[in-house]
């Protein structure tokens, strides 16, 4: 079956600066990768999602870039804000199917 | 709309007692998961339904067991509870159409089992 791995566990940033969260993935049959953010007391929310149709998608400071032939995503956050830092999730899973199968998550903090 | 609900928000068991953790979607969503979230282990899906009167095993069953009462509602029960079920527990659902796959996310139901 699916697994996924997601680099770093933790990841400290200065307020403007950029972050990269690293996940990789071993079916090469996956063909839909989202990205989830889980802030404190709450459940997970999509921020952004790929298809491996698709090499790059953006939307405002967030992007995500996938590479098939490595299987590996990557989460791309610039000018990052206080309000980015949360417990970001990748996933990867074949469409039209139901599950997903999420990394370990990556615990951003962004310093003022 | 209220999204996804869920029912305790906390709830302390000791070890051998059962409970059933509730949950609900008002988005008319076919399809409907449980998770387990434990630390540096991510979230593992535990039973998830596709569609109202059909269920199914997700990565860690084992202890559980889920009834998808019907389209709105899906309920996980925990027959004897043991510490390792100690985590926290999220609903989610979605629509799982052509265009969109993205999973609504309950507030999560903390679960400790001593």
């Amino acid at each position: 079956g699916e697994n996924v791995e997601q680099h770093p566990s933790t990841l400290s940033v200065q307020e403007g600066d950029s972050a990269v969260i690293k996940c990789t993935y071993s079916d090469s049959a996956s063909n839909y990768f989202p990205w989830y953010k889980q802030e404190l007391g709450k459940g997970p929310q999509l921020i952004i999602d790929i298809r491996s149709n698709v090499g790059e998608k953006k939307d405002q400071r967030i992007a995500v870039t996938l590479n098939k032939t490595a299987k590996h995503f990557s989460l791309h956050i610039t000018e990052t804000q206080p309000e980015d830092s949360a417990v970001y999730f990748c996933a990867a899973s074949m469409v039209g199917t139901d599950k997903l199968i999420f990394g370990t998550g990556t615990r951003l903090q962004v310093f003022p | 709309n209220a999204g996804v609900t869920q029912t305790p928000k906390f709830q302390v068991l000791k070890t051998g007692q059962s409970m059933t953790l509730q949950c609900a979607q008002d988005m008319n969503h076919n399809s409907m998961y449980w998770y387990r979230q434990d630390p540096g282990m991510g979230l593992r899906l535990i039973y998830y339904s596709a569609s109202e009167g059909t269920t199914d095993k997700g990565e860690v069953p084992n202890g559980y067991n889920v009834s998808r009462l019907n389209k709105r509602e899906f309920s996980l029960r925990l027959e004897s509870a043991a510490p390792s079920q100690t985590s926290v527990y999220f609903c989610a659902s979605s629509a799982v159409g052509i265009r969109s796959y993205e999973q609504y996310f309950g507030p999560g139901t903390r679960l400790t089992v001593t």
